[in-house]
């Protein structure tokens, strides 16, 4: 069974920094490629980040460009999401998935997490 | 590419059918469109991808039509276990791009 779990959420005041984690298993991870999305409070989903199976290949969402880096480390089956210069509107629920391909451009979105909250707040 | 589902909100009961729409402002490469159903608690489950092909486990009364830049989800006989958000989202261009959801209710 894929099992995608996240953690690193919480408060963070505006221009601060948090690292999001997901941990993968049920799968080889290394053959998948793998994306960050979110859903702020009351809007739609956003697809934030995504990474290829190498971690060679990375995009961006314009709203996140120069401020959030994906990463993933394929030996301990994590993808990360580091996200720096907070502003009050990446408040949102983060969630990561599993993409249906090893690159990340061209693939649906197969399976996913629960999902960790950021609230970012003076 | 921005994906404009309706209704906002579905109120069925047990039995009837669905036929909910995801309509993109530019035609969706390879008709690159996936489904999905989201219930508060759960992870989002994806239905159909590919427009029309079913995801592995998915009963057949979830069926997905359409092309270009229409899309239609269509549930049959609906069941007490049915509800939730249901969200589209095209992978045929970057960046990928999700409906902002449909909720179905069960009267």
């Amino acid at each position: 069974e894929v099992l995608l779990v996240e953690s690193g959420g919480g408060w963070v005041q505006p221009g601060g920094s948090l690292t999001l984690s997901c941990e993968a298993s049920g799968f080889t991870f290394g053959h998948s490629a793998m994306h960050w999305v979110r859903r702020p409070p009351g809007k739609g989903l956003e697809w934030v980040a995504g990474i290829n199976w190498t971690g060679g290949n990375l995009g961006y969402g314009d709203s996140v460009k120069g401020r959030f880096t994906i990463s993933r480390d394929n030996a301990k089956n994590f993808l990360y999401l580091q996200i720096h210069s907070l502003r009050p509107e990446d408040t949102a629920f983060y969630y990561c998935a599993k993409d249906s391909t090893e690159g990340y451009v061209y693939g649906f979105l197969d399976h996913w997490g629960l999902g960790v909250p950021v609230t970012v707040s003076s | 590419n921005v994906l404009t589902q309706s209704p906002g909100t579905l109120s069925v009961s047990p039995g009837e059918g669905a036929s909910l729409s995801c309509r993109a402002s530019q035609s969706v490469n390879s008709n690159y469109l996936a489904w999905y159903q989201h219930k508060p608690g759960q992870t989002p489950r994806l239905l159909v991808y590919g427009a029309s092909t079913r995801a592995t486990g998915v009963p057949d009364r979830f069926s997905g039509s359409g092309s270009g830049t229409d899309f239609t989800l269509t549930i049959t006989r609906l069941e007490p276990d049915d509800f939730g958000v249901f969200f589209c989202l095209q992978y045929g261009s970057s960046p990928k791009t999700f409906g902002q959801g449909t909720k179905v209710e069960i009267k």
